[in-house]
Formats: structure tokens, C-alpha cells, sequence
């Protein structure tokens, strides 16, 4: 089965870090490029950040560019978001998603997401 | 404009068909992509590409673009398929992806 894993997620203070992590399983995590998308209570979703199968190519929303990282390790299967200087505004629930091959953008795997909390 | 801008609520009457828009200007460049999500669960993919459906989505969802604006068209709306509807595509600059606000379609 094709699934993705998040965890990672808890209560952090303003201005602390929190590491999310996605364990992938069921496909060829190495030849995927990954996503992470986040939803505010009650709120819309809203993309995070891109990295390329090999690493080589990463993005990030204008949102949290200089203070989040992402990173994989193919070995491990595994999708890291290093999230630093958290504000009230990162609080959200944290979703992992695969990019669907073929040349097509969407995101068609999700995982269930992990919670974030950033509050004093 | 990096935005995707979305009808708030759409409601439609069982069994009828239903649009739900999604409009900006990346639309002109680059396709939208439709994701479904109900209360508590992570968003699914419905609609990708031209028109393209995942597998285990039921035939009843289509996708359509003209100019600055992508649909998703419910033809027969089912009782479960009342949700929020988010469509998606990479913002003018190719290098960032921008979702719209959401609809939340309800089936009456």
C-alpha cells in the first residue's frame, strides 16, 4: 500500500523548532519528488515547500523562506521539514504530499498530517 | 496575480450537476489540479492535467479550463461527495504553488 507517514508535531513556544518527519512506503520514494502543505484551523491549505527527488532543485513559500528547511533522505525513505522561529501563524496542521510523475502537477498522495502548535 | 480565487459555498440539489470555478492568472500557463477533503481527513486528488482522473475516482468529476478559469464539474452530485474543494497549480513564476481559498459544496 502507498502511504505516508508524518510525525514530528507538537506544542512549540514562539519563536522555537520543531522537525517534522514523513516516512514513505508502498513506492519508489527516491524517484518522487515531495511537497509539504499545511492547513491553519479552520483555515484553507497552503503549500510549504518542493524538493526534487535528488535534492538538487528546493522551493519555499514566501511565508517561511529563511526560516524553514527541507531536506530527504532516500536511504531512509524518509521527508524532513526543519521549522525554526515558529510564529502563532505556523500553527497548522502538516501534511506531506508526492508529486504525481508524468510531467503533471498535482499532489496525489497525502499523508494524514501531524499538528502543529506554536503558542506561549 | 499568484492568486486562485474560489467561490466560498456552492450548494446542489442530489443528483444534479454542479461547477465549481477556480480562477487566475497562472491558469493561462498551467493547469489546475482539484483535491477533495472532508472533515478531519487529508485533501485526495480528483482531478489533474487536461482532464484526468486517479484511479478510484468515479467518472462523474471532470476538469475543464478556459482562459483564467479551471472547473471541476460534479455531473449527479452524491450525498458523498459534499466537501471542501481546493484547486491548485504553480503560482506565474513556475517555482511556487498556489492553492485556492476552498469551496464547500453542499449536497441538499
Amino acid at each position: 500500500e502507498v502511504q505516508l507517514v508524518e510525525s514530528g508535531g507538537g506544542l512549540v513556544q514562539p519563536g522555537g523548532s520543531l522537525r517534522l518527519s514523513c516516512a514513505a512506503s508502498g513506492f519508489t520514494f527516491s524517484t518522487y519528488s515531495m511537497n509539504w502543505v499545511r492547513q491553519a484551523p479552520g483555515k484553507g491549505l497552503e503549500w510549504v515547500s518542493y524538493i526534487s527527488s535528488s535534492s538538487s532543485t528546493i522551493f519555499f513559500a514566501d511565508s517561511v523562506k529563511g526560516r524553514f528547511t527541507i531536506s530527504r533522505d532516500n536511504a531512509k525513505n524518509s521527508l524532513y521539514l526543519q521549522m525554526n522561529s515558529l510564529r502563532d501563524e505556523d500553527t497548522a496542521v502538516y501534511y506531506c504530499a508526492r508529486d504525481k510523475t508524468g510531467g503533471v502537477d498535482a499532489f496525489d498522495i497525502w499523508g494524514q498530517g501531524t499538528m502543529v502548535t506554536v503558542s506561549s | 496575480s499568484s492568486e486562485l480565487t474560489q467561490d466560498p459555498a456552492v450548494s446542489v440539489a442530489l443528483g444534479q450537476t454542479v461547477r465549481i470555478t477556480c480562477q487566475g492568472d497562472s491558469l493561462r500557463s498551467y493547469y489546475a489540479s482539484w483535491y477533495q477533503q472532508k472533515p478531519g481527513q487529508a485533501p485526495v486528488l480528483v482531478i489533474y492535467g487536461k482532464n484526468n482522473r486517479p484511479s478510484g475516482i468515479p467518472d462523474r468529476f471532470s476538469g475543464s479550463t478556459s482562459g483564467n478559469t479551471a472547473s471541476l464539474t460534479i455531473t449527479g452530485a452524491q450525498a458523498e461527495d459534499e466537501a471542501d474543494y481546493y484547486c491548485n497549480s504553480r503560482d506565474s513564476s513556475g517555482n511556487h504553488w498556489v492553492f485556492g481559498g476552498g469551496t464547500k459544496l453542499t449536497v441538499l
